[in-house]
């Protein structure tokens, strides 16, 4: 069965800082996709980066990089330089090829202090 | 401009008044899916559809229905609801790609039911 692990509830940083969100996942399936999203306190989910199991290169978006371990089953979002405007939930979630559902991990909530 | 659009944005309504939450996605896409989500639970699938005519259980289904008439529309109703079904509601749609797993899901801005 697929499992999004998200062991951070909640995460501080200061305005320009980088930081690291943590996802683990579990699946059998050796093709899959995996998805990061925001979520701000008006409550949209907004997709951010996107990596699949068999990219080479880590995904990167902007300020947005994603840090793909395959062998250790991770998948960490890092924000560099980060903005007031990015304190939100953040959700890790995976999708496996021939599947359409997301599943999602519960979530970190990052706070951007100045 | 590429939309996902729930109604109603927040309703309070009262145990066993049933109630219908309308999705409408504008980019033409096979896949919508409705998820709720809960404090500590992160977000869990309720149904999905694959196409018109196409609809199958999610992993919390139970209370729930779902129609997929026209391929825009994929309403969630809730025949008789209960406090335990109080929660954000989102609807999502992506293309199906016969197989990738590389469309991000576009979602709805969300519902909060309140059920009292």
């Amino acid at each position: 069965a697929q499992k999004i692990t998200q062991t951070q509830p909640g995460m501080f940083v200061q305005e320009k800082e980088a930081v690291t969100l943590d996802c683990t996942y579990d699946t059998s399936d050796p093709s899959y996709g995996l998805f990061w999203y925001k979520q701000p306190s008006s409550g949209e989910m907004i997709f951010l980066i996107y990596q699949g199991s068999y990219d080479q290169q880590n995904a990167t978006e902007g300020r947005y990089s994603l840090n793909f371990q395959k062998a250790r089953k991770s998948a960490n979002l890092v924000i560099s330089a980060s903005q007031l405007g990015d304190s939100a939930m953040y959700f890790c979630a995976m999708r496996n090829t021939g599947f359409q559902k997301l599943v999602f991990g519960t979530g970190t909530r990052l706070l951007v202090s100045p | 401009e590429a939309q996902v659009t729930q109604n109603p944005r927040y309703l309070i309504t009262v145990t066993g008044k049933k109630l219908t939450v309308t999705c409408s996605q504008n980019m033409n896409h096979e896949y919508m899916s409705w998820y709720r989500q809960d404090p500590g639970l992160g977000l869990r699938q309720i149904y999905y559809s694959m196409n018109v005519e196409v609809t199958d259980k999610g992993d919390v289904p139970e209370g729930y229905k779902v129609s997929r008439k026209e391929k825009r529309n994929f309403p969630l109703i809730l025949e008789s609801p209960s406090p335990n079904q109080t929660s954000l509601y989102f609807c999502a749609s992506s293309p199906w790609t016969g197989g990738g797993s590389n469309q991000p899901q576009h979602f709805g801005d969300g519902t909060r039911l309140s059920i009292l």
